[in-house]
């Protein structure tokens, strides 16, 4: 069965550049998105269709995806930015979701 | 705006059956497909089942096939998830959430608050 792969953690200082891979079998031929869950909420979508910001989201978020990985990029990352993040792709009608990073902005 | 209202928590008996519902508001019901995530305590996000409120079709993750049922109310705007013969590792937050895009089935926003379903003896 299809798998997306996701580091369990991600540390980096404020205004750094954080990075988040998604790794999957040929995962550039599909389309992914990300969503960031803070503790005791709900998941958010923050990247959709690899690049795409859905409104109300920094533009300091940004996606791409290629080959066999998947990359949620936060530009000058801030501590309000700290949770766990997951991507999530499609593959034979079924909704995949990584296991999970998260990110430590400190 | 868009909102996704969730019925509250549920404390179940192993075998038992749960029903959790999703009441939508702010849009146009029969546009979207309602998907259902689960997540166990500390643990990731588990997708498990569309269903479209358009025309009600649906589509079942294989490991919950058989077990679990997703139905609409068009009249109230509610979808419903039904999950059958519980077990303990059932015991998660189970979430409604909207399609992106109107008739289409990709990707999740916005969000139920979440359901804690907890399934013990």
């Amino acid at each position: 069965s299809f798998e997306l792969t996701q580091p369990p953690s991600v540390s980096v200082s404020p205004g750094q550049t954080a990075t988040i891979t998604c790794s999957g079998h040929m995962l550039g031929d599909k389309s992914t998105a990300w969503y960031q869950q803070k503790p005791g909420q709900s998941p958010v979508l923050v990247i959709y269709e690899d690049t795409k910001r859905p409104s109300g989201i920094p533009e300091r978020f940004s996606g791409s995806n290629s080959g066999n990985t998947g990359i949620l990029t936060i530009s000058g990352a801030q501590v309000m930015d700290e949770g766990d993040y997951y991507c999530q792709a499609w593959d034979s009608s079924t909704a995949v979701f990584g296991g999970g990073t998260k990110l430590t902005v400190l | 705006q868009v909102k996704l209202v969730q019925s509250e928590a549920e404390v179940k008996k192993p075998g038992a059956s749960v029903k959790v519902s999703c009441r939508a508001s702010g849009y146009t019901f029969t546009n979207y497909a309602m998907n259902w995530v689960r997540q166990a305590p500390g643990q990731g996000l588990e997708w498990m089942a569309w269903i479209s409120a358009y025309n009600g079709n649906t589509n079942y993750a294989r490991k919950f096939q058989g077990r679990v049922t997703m139905t609409t109310d068009t009249s109230t705007n509610t979808a419903y998830m039904e999950l059958r013969t519980l077990r303990s590792d059932d015991t998660a937050i189970y979430y409604c959430a909207r399609d992106v895009d109107p008739f289409s089935t990709s990707w999740y926003n916005p969000w139920g608050q979440g359901t804690l379903v907890t399934v013990s003896s």
